[in-house]
């Protein structure tokens, strides 16, 4: 069982449709949680950033965390067909140095 | 722009050659990581430096790899003996404080 876990996807939705994209994970030590934006052939960029659980937003963009099931959600509003790519969730450790470990990514496809 | 910085963009090389990439990461951050991302999957760690001093290494990380950062600012990985299983998006990423992490654009490997 890998420690992160996402649906690979490909996710299709109409351009206007609220997205909402999973990720699970097993290690109970991870205490923060990220979400990367990748388009093909890109390197990631990182959206959203939370080390609590509850929500986070950012203009259209919500971060999820429940720590007591081990589970993390990012909602787009609005989604526009900008937003197509792979989506990456990523858990770190507690502590200034440690690695982050990636879930394979979620691709999202927002047709016209 | 002030984003971290990979270079090349793309290598092609033969097997048993041997190549080296260099990170330009951002300014006065003191945390550098490199992440190797193959096809269909999530970035995964391979090794992080604190200024110049580097502080772990994954398993993944052969004899045949070798990473520097000489002077605590720019990076380079550089493989030995290239293999084809070598040909990945190879990933730096660079922080203030450990937590959040900012990637460049990857260098893209096909080895042949």
């Amino acid at each position: 069982q890998k420690e992160v876990e996402q649906d690979p996807g490909p996710l299709s939705v109409p351009e206007g449709a609220i997205v909402s994209l999973n990720c699970t994970y097993s290690n109970s030590a991870f205490q923060y949680f990220m979400w990367y934006r990748q388009y093909s052939r890109k390197g990631p960029e990182l959206l959203m950033y939370t080390y609590s659980s509850g929500n986070k937003e950012d203009g259209r963009f919500t971060a999820q965390v429940d720590k007591s099931s081990k589970y993390i959600s990012l909602f787009i509003r609005d989604s526009q067909p900008s937003d197509s790519a792979t989506y990456l969730c990523a858990n770190k450790l507690t502590g200034g140095g440690n690695k982050l470990t990636f879930g394979t990514g979620t691709q999202l496809k927002v047709e016209l | 722009d002030t984003g971290v910085s990979q270079d090349p963009r793309h290598k092609i090389t033969k097997r048993g050659q041997n190549v080296t990439f260099r990170c330009d990461p951002i300014s006065e951050h003191n945390r550098l990581y490199w992440y190797r991302q193959t096809l269909g999957q999530g970035p995964e760690f391979l090794t992080y430096f604190q200024n110049e001093a580097q502080l772990e290494k994954s398993r993944l990380l052969s004899d045949r790899f070798s990473a520097e950062r000489p002077k605590g600012s720019f990076s380079t990985l550089e493989i030995q003996r290239t293999e084809q299983g070598d040909s990945a998006m190879y990933l730096c990423a660079s922080s203030p404080t450990g937590d959040e992490q900012f990637f460049g654009p990857g260098t893209r490997l096909t080895v042949l």
